[in-house]
């Protein structure tokens, strides 16, 4: 896909590690999300940025730290993790947030994360 | 709270069948309904979205969902699979009162078309 990317596609880090997460949107959209895919449960939402301005933490460990230095980028630092941090990371964005038109998100393809 | 259900894990059907991927929901107001699919390796598309209008909704790839009030539902369907649709789907909610702009995902289902 080249609507948004995400490097690296696959990652192994020690539960003392420090790594980030890169996501980058090509779609000129204002809004950007984190979500956690972890198997046989719904997708969950982390973080929400909008026009780099955080407007969403659903309950977030701070072992996950974000960042979004402007709303083409969007980075997701890890340290500390545990092994049930492990998980497909996917980043999504949208032209807003959406709080009147329901726009849908584009999704990347993913960081399969693995934490040992 | 809002929810979004979808009650079966797995869907096999017959390449050339119809097939059917169900979702139900729960929220207050009107719902703002969404499918995605997910292919291995890779992020989720958007399918198809419904909402207002015309309870039949037409999306990519020949699919078609049904928004159905009384029942609170929202089936994914397809008159004729295709091996290549073999993928997870996804059913999403976003309700329409003030400050709701977050997606709640279903568990997902795996569609397996044989051919």
């Amino acid at each position: 896909e080249t609507g948004v990317t995400q490097t690296p596609r696959h990652l192994v880090m020690g539960m003392t590690n420090k790594k980030s997460l890169k996501c980058e949107q090509h779609l000129g959209h204002n809004a950007m999300y984190w979500y956690k895919q972890s198997a046989k449960k719904p997708l969950e939402l982390m973080f929400v940025y909008s026009l780099e301005e955080r407007v969403e933490n659903n309950s977030v460990p701070s072992r996950f730290s974000p960042e979004c230095p402007n709303s083409s980028h969007l980075f997701l630092h890890l340290h500390t993790l545990q092994p049930e941090d492990s998980a497909l990371y996917l980043c999504a964005s949208s032209p807003t947030v959406g709080t009147g038109e329901p726009y849908e998100q584009y999704f990347g393809p993913g960081t399969r994360l693995t934490v040992t | 709270a809002q929810s979004v259900a979808q009650p079966e894990d797995q869907v096999n059907v017959a390449e050339g069948n119809p097939l059917t991927v169900k979702c139900t929901y729960s929220v207050s107001g009107n719902p703002y309904l969404f499918w995605y699919v997910q292919y291995p390796n890779r992020g989720l598309q958007f399918l198809l979205k419904y909402i207002t209008g015309d309870n039949l909704v037409k999306g990519s790839y020949g699919f078609e969902a049904e928004f159905n009030k009384s029942q609170t539902s929202f089936h994914l369907k397809k008159p004729s699979a295709l091996v290549s649709d073999s993928a997870l789907y996804f059913c999403a909610l976003r309700g329409s009162g003030a400050g709701s702009y977050q997606l709640t995902f279903g568990k997902g289902t795996k569609l397996s078309v044989i051919p």
